[in-house]
């Protein structure tokens, strides 16, 4: 597997509060990806990154933001959960015009 | 629009048999597509692209621009092939891919 972890692997937490997860990477790739997974919908891009500093939105951003301050790491925040944001979720990377790397996934339950 | 349909949620077929999941795009440019592969509880990963027009696992798939498919397939189905199969369009400058909604395969003993 690329060198890709995600933290934390599994998180329950109550509607209204704040949630980070965190994409770490040790392959110094510039491109950095968050996708949300569910069912009938397939994978759905949040949020990327082109750099360090550089994101950008995609198809489903409303209630996400994101931030990497250096590149290896790239945040997701969720600032304040919501039922209809329970997912499971999946950071990726690219060195480029290329094939993406997923990280585990991190499964988050909003109740 | 860029956009990619998988219009199978569920394909099951029994060991043995032969194996085809669609995939259509709408996209203006030359496409780049691939095809990706979730196992029970892994992480995504690729399982071939177009441009490099190679078989892994048995899988072939074939850009057909003029019916703007790209359909996976194989012909001995095997049971460590059930898995969950993602068609992806590269969506040109922006690097950012596109994904159809799936297709669970389940192949039967």
């Amino acid at each position: 597997d690329a060198g890709i972890t995600q933290s934390p692997r599994h998180k329950v937490t109550e509607t209204g509060t704040p949630v980070t997860l965190r994409c770490h990477q040790t392959e110094n790739h510039r491109y950095m990806y968050w996708y949300r997974q569910d069912p009938g919908h397939g994978l759905r891009l949040i949020h990327y990154s082109y750099g360090v500093k550089d994101t950008d939105k995609g198809e489903v951003s409303d209630g996400y933001s994101v931030s990497r301050s250096k590149t290896e790491d790239f945040l997701l925040t969720l600032e304040s959960a919501t039922s209809s944001q329970t997912s499971v979720y999946f950071c990726a990377i690219s060195p480029g015009q290329d094939e993406q790397y997923f990280g585990p996934g991190t499964r988050l339950t909003v109740t | 629009a860029q956009r990619v349909t998988q219009p199978e949620k569920l394909l099951s077929v029994f060991k043995g048999a032969p194996v085809e999941l669609k995939c259509n795009y709408s996209y203006s440019g030359s496409p780049e597509l691939f095809w990706y592969v979730q196992y029970s509880r892994q992480r995504l990963q690729l399982l071939l692209r177009h441009i490099s027009r190679e078989s892994i696992k048995g899988f072939t798939a074939d850009l057909n621009k003029g019916e703007t498919s790209f359909h996976l397939k194989k012909p001995f189905a095997q049971e460590e092939d059930s898995a969950m199969y993602y068609c992806a369009l590269l969506g040109g400058a922006t690097n950012k891919l596109i994904f159809g909604t799936g297709t669970l395969l389940a192949v039967q003993p």
